[in-house]
């Protein structure tokens, strides 16, 4: 049964400060995994979908890299703003369900001036 | 603008009121599910719809119906609504069933049940 985990459960950071998420997976055999962004009273943003074939995905300020064998994901975000503040969630399809994601609780995030 | 609607965004009802949640997306995607957000919990998977008339339980599903009469609307049904049912719910759609495309998510309704 595939599980998600996401360290660390919370973070505060100054504005500025380069930052790193992590998320980590039981299961190796996925499809893909994706990161999103929540904020209070709107709903989920899909940030990047990495595929099981790439290591990394950009944009923006945000990288996101995977290393399948290790069943990790890290999320790096450079030079972080207070607008950065958020709830940050890592997904993935569970095995055989595609479209299904599987959902680790999350790290909050919040950027201080 | 391509978006998936939720209706009502907050709710306030008592224990047994029947009650739908609705959701929309113009994006005429085939898949289309419903998940719960509760602290502690993450988000856990109600129902799913692969096309019209195609639906299917996730992991959470007792208390809820859903209906999928028309590809882009997926109402979630509480027939007799409980105080365990007092959540965070989020509508998602992607593009094509039994892929991996990007999800997309609605706002949320966040419903009480006293």
């Amino acid at each position: 049964k595939q599980e998600v985990t996401q360290i660390p459960a919370a973070l505060s950071v100054p504005e500025g400060e380069n930052l790193v998420l992590n998320c980590s997976f039981t299961d190796s055999a996925i499809y893909n995994l994706q990161w999103f962004r929540q904020d209070p009273g709107k709903g989920l943003t899909s940030l990047l979908l990495i595929q099981s074939s790439q290591r990394e995905q950009t944009s923006g300020r945000l990288n996101a890299s995977l290393d399948k064998s290790s069943g990790r994901s890290t999320l790096y975000i450079a030079a972080s703003q207070p607008g950065d503040s958020a709830t940050y969630l890592c997904a993935v399809p569970r095995s055989g369900g595609y479209n299904k994601l599987i959902f680790g609780a999350g790290t909050r995030l919040a950027v201080h001036p | 603008e391509a978006q998936v609607t939720q209706n009502p965004r907050y709710l306030i009802t008592v224990t047994g009121k029947k009650l739908t949640v609705t959701c929309s997306q113009n994006m005429n995607h085939e898949y289309m599910s419903w998940y719960r957000q509760d602290p502690g919990l993450g988000l856990r998977q109600i129902y799913y719809s692969m096309n019209v008339e195609v639906t299917d339980k996730g992991d959470v599903p007792e208390g809820y119906k859903v209906s999928r009469k028309e590809k882009r609307n997926f109402p979630l049904i509480l027939e007799s609504p409980s105080p365990n049912q007092t959540s965070l719910y989020f509508c998602a759609s992607s593009l094509r069933a039994g892929s991996t495309d990007t999800q997309y998510f609605g706002p949320g309704t966040r419903l009480t049940v006293l």
